[in-house]
C-alpha cells in the first residue's frame, strides 16, 4: 500500500518568512495530492491540492509543487502570518472516479509563526 | 448547512465500557469515514463507507464496529473500550466523484 513520509514534524518561523513542508510517497499509481490545515480544536480542512498532470499550483500565498519522478511534493507558504499557525497534513491517493477514495496521510507538521 | 457534525465532543470512559460515536452530514455526500488522530501519527483510517449500505475496514479497525444507518449518518462503536483507544476521532464525508473530504470537529475520547 501507499506510504507517505512528511517532514519536518515541527517548523518554527518568524512572521513574514517563508515555510516549506515536504512529503514523499511510495506508490507511483497515486495521482492526487491534497494538503489539509488543522487549526487547534478543529477538524482538518482542505487548503490546496494538485493532480499528477500538473507540476505546480498556486493560490495566493500558498503553492504546491509535485515531482512525479522523485515521488515528492511540497507545500510552500510565503509571507507567513500568525494565523498560518496550525498543523498541516499532506496526503496521497488515487483520485476518486466514483468508487472508493482512500487517501494515505502524512504524520503532520506543526507550523508555528512567531509575531 | 451544518456540514459534518459529531457527538459527543468529549467523553471519558472506564476500561471495558462501551459507547457509540455519532456522525452526521447534511451535504448529501455518498462516502463517509472514521479516522483516529494520535500525537505524531497523523490520521489513520478506522472504517469507511463508500456508499449507503456498504462498510469496509481501514488501517486500524480492531476494537471498533461501524454502522451506516442511512445516507446521512455513520456511527462508530467501541464495544469494550481499552486505554489504547484514547484518541481524537474524526468523521469525514465526501461527494461521489470528488476528492475533497470534509471533516467534523472531532470527539476527544479518554479511556481510563
Amino acid at each position: 500500500g501507499e506510504n507517505v513520509e512528511q517532514h519536518p514534524s515541527t517548523l518554527s518561523v518568524q512572521e513574514g518568512d517563508s515555510a516549506v513542508i515536504k512529503c514523499t510517497y511510495s506508490d507511483s499509481a497515486s495521482n492526487y495530492f491534497p494538503w489539509y490545515k488543522q487549526e487547534l480544536g478543529k477538524g482538518p480542512q482542505l487548503i490546496i491540492d494538485i493532480r499528477s498532470n500538473v507540476g505546480e499550483k498556486k493560490d495566493q500565498r500558498i503553492a504546491v509543487t509535485l515531482n512525479k519522478t522523485a515521488k515528492h511534493f511540497s507545500l510552500h507558504i510565503t509571507e507567513t502570518q500568525p494565523e498560518d499557525s496550525a498543523v498541516y497534513f499532506c496526503a496521497a491517493s488515487i483520485g476518486a472516479s466514483g468508487g472508493s477514495y482512500i487517501p494515505t496521510f502524512g504524520r503532520g507538521t506543526s507550523l508555528i509563526v512567531h509575531p | 448547512n451544518a456540514g459534518v457534525t459529531q457527538t459527543p465532543k468529549f467523553q471519558v470512559l472506564k476500561t471495558g465500557q462501551s459507547m457509540t460515536l455519532q456522525c452526521a452530514q447534511d451535504m448529501n455526500h455518498n462516502s463517509m469515514y472514521w479516522y483516529r488522530q494520535d500525537p505524531g501519527m497523523g490520521l489513520r483510517l478506522i472504517y469507511y463507507s463508500a456508499s449507503e449500505g456498504t462498510t469496509d475496514k481501514g488501517e486500524v479497525p480492531n476494537g471498533y464496529n461501524v454502522s451506516r444507518l442511512n445516507k446521512r449518518e455513520f456511527s462508530l462503536r467501541l464495544e469494550s473500550a481499552a486505554p489504547s483507544q484514547t484518541s481524537v476521532y474524526f468523521c469525514a464525508s465526501r461527494l461521489a466523484g470528488r476528492n475533497e473530504q470534509f471533516f467534523g470537529p472531532g470527539t476527544r475520547l479518554t479511556v481510563l
